[in-house]
């Protein structure tokens, strides 16, 4: 069964660090980008960073760059989002997704989420 | 960056009517990179559309979409009582990505 699982998330101070996994299984890791989706309880989706099967290529959201960085582990099929410098605007459910096929593709697969509470 | 504006917010229909939704970009993109997602209280989204037009697997054929340039579109022809959900487009053809804000499909 091809699955996401994301770990990572709880309770944070701003201006605080947290670190994001994403752990995957049913499928060739290394074959497809991945990326980063965060949604704030009740309201829509926000795309946050996406990164290329090789780490070659990569993007942010302008509302997280400078202060998340995005990265995957290809021997452990797993993909981190480091998040620094936190706010209370960060706070949000994060989804790790996978792209369908290509690097430019729509997003097949999704993880349940992890929550991240920014707040003193 | 590429702005997807969806309307109406808000769709009040009854089982067996037909849902049309709009997603509008600020500029034009290719249709390639048009995806929508339904997405239920509780879960993650789920894939439906992408390519502005090619139904992602297992997708029931009462949805279609299509659109190109600015304007694209989500029909559910009839609609089920689980396709009551918020709707959300996506482009992916450039950095970076967006979504829009969603259409929510309730039970009128």
């Amino acid at each position: 069964e091809v699955q996401l699982v994301e770990s990572g998330g709880g309770l944070v101070q701003p201006g605080r660090s947290l670190r994001l996994s994403c752990a995957a299984s049913g499928f060739t890791f290394d074959d497809y980008a991945m990326h980063w989706v965060r949604q704030v309880p009740g309201k829509g989706l926000e795309w946050v960073s996406g990164i290329s099967w090789n780490s070659g290529s990569i993007g942010y959201a302008d509302s997280v760059k400078g202060r998340f960085t995005i990265s995957r582990d290809n021997a452990k099929n797993s993909l981190y989002l480091q998040m620094n410098s936190l706010r209370a605007e960060d706070t949000a459910l994060y989804y790790c997704a996978k792209v369908q096929n290509w690097a430019n593709d729509a997003f097949d697969i999704w993880g349940q989420g992890t929550m991240v509470t920014v707040s003193s | 960056e590429i702005v997807l504006t969806q309307s109406p917010g808000t769709l009040s229909l009854s089982p067996g009517e037909r849902a049309t939704l709009s997603c509008r970009a600020s500029q034009s993109f290719s249709s390639s990179y048009l995806a929508w997602y339904q997405q239920k209280p509780g879960q993650a989204p789920r894939l439906l559309i992408y390519g502005a037009s090619s139904r992602a697997t297992g997708i029931p054929d009462r949805f279609s979409g299509s659109g190109s340039g600015t304007d694209f579109t989500l029909t559910i022809s009839r609609l089920e009582p689980e396709d009551f959900a918020v709707y959300y487009c996506q482009q992916y053809g450039s950095s970076p990505w967006t979504f829009g804000q969603g259409t929510k499909v309730e039970i009128k």
